[in-house]
């Protein structure tokens, strides 16, 4: 079974400040590993994805997450927040092998204040 | 391309009573998701589909019908609303396993 967690329901962070937003998996075999992120009363919008290759991938926003298969974590960052990236950020897993649906963690909401 | 659509936007029910959420994509992708939102729990996954006459259960598939006759549709059925199925319902395709997924614009749903 696959499964994602996200231990952190929210995050504050001041505006200008680094922030990180974690997420472990558990999963058969090789995983594909993704985020998204949801504002308020809006669907669900791809950030950014895992697939192989480098440990360090970049995405929509400014935003990059780093891959570490020895701790099973695949955390997202961000260099400088910004008040607009205040919102619920969804990080999700999918096997090489097993179910072909997406499992999302619970979600962590971030907050960044000005 | 409109993406992945979603009918209808709001809808209220009484215990008891059925509907059918209706779902379409025009990007021509195998795999289609149904997905609840609740409050702190995420999204879970009701029931998948990864092609035409192919549907799988997910981790909370009781009370919900699904199939899918072509590839673009995929509808969510619920036979006898309850007060717990009250969520938010997400529809998503992907084209394949490596691939990110789409969401539709989601349909709020209040069974009283």
């Amino acid at each position: 079974a696959q499964s994602v967690a996200q231990p952190e329901d929210q995050v504050n962070v001041a505006e200008g400040n680094p922030l990180t937003v974690k997420c472990t998996y558990s999963v058969s075999g090789n995983p594909y590993l993704f985020w998204y992120v949801q504002y308020p009363n809006r669907g669900l919008q791809f950030l950014l994805k895992y697939i192989t290759g480098d440990n360090l991938v970049k995405g929509s926003y400014g935003f990059e997450a780093e891959f570490n298969k020895s701790q099973t974590s695949f955390h997202l960052k961000k260099p400088s927040a910004l008040v607009s990236d205040s919102a619920l950020y969804f990080c999700a897993v999918r096997g090489y092998t097993g179910r072909r649906a997406l499992t999302f963690g619970s979600g962590t909401r971030l907050q960044v204040q000005p | 391309n409109a993406g992945v659509t979603q009918t209808p936007k709001f809808q209220v029910l009484k215990t008891g009573q059925s509907m059918t959420l209706q779902c379409a994509q025009d990007m021509n992708h195998e795999y289609m998701s149904w997905y609840r939102q609740d409050p702190g729990m995420g999204l879970r996954l009701i029931h998948y589909s990864v092609g035409a006459g192919i549907t799988d259960q997910g981790e909370v598939p009781n009370g919900y019908n699904v199939s899918r006759s072509t590839t673009e549709d995929f509808p969510l059925r619920l036979l006898s609303a309850a007060p717990s199925q009250t969520s938010v319902y997400f529809c998503a395709s992907t084209r394949d396993r490596v691939g990110e997924q789409y969401f539709g614009p989601g349909t709020r749903l209040t069974v009283t």
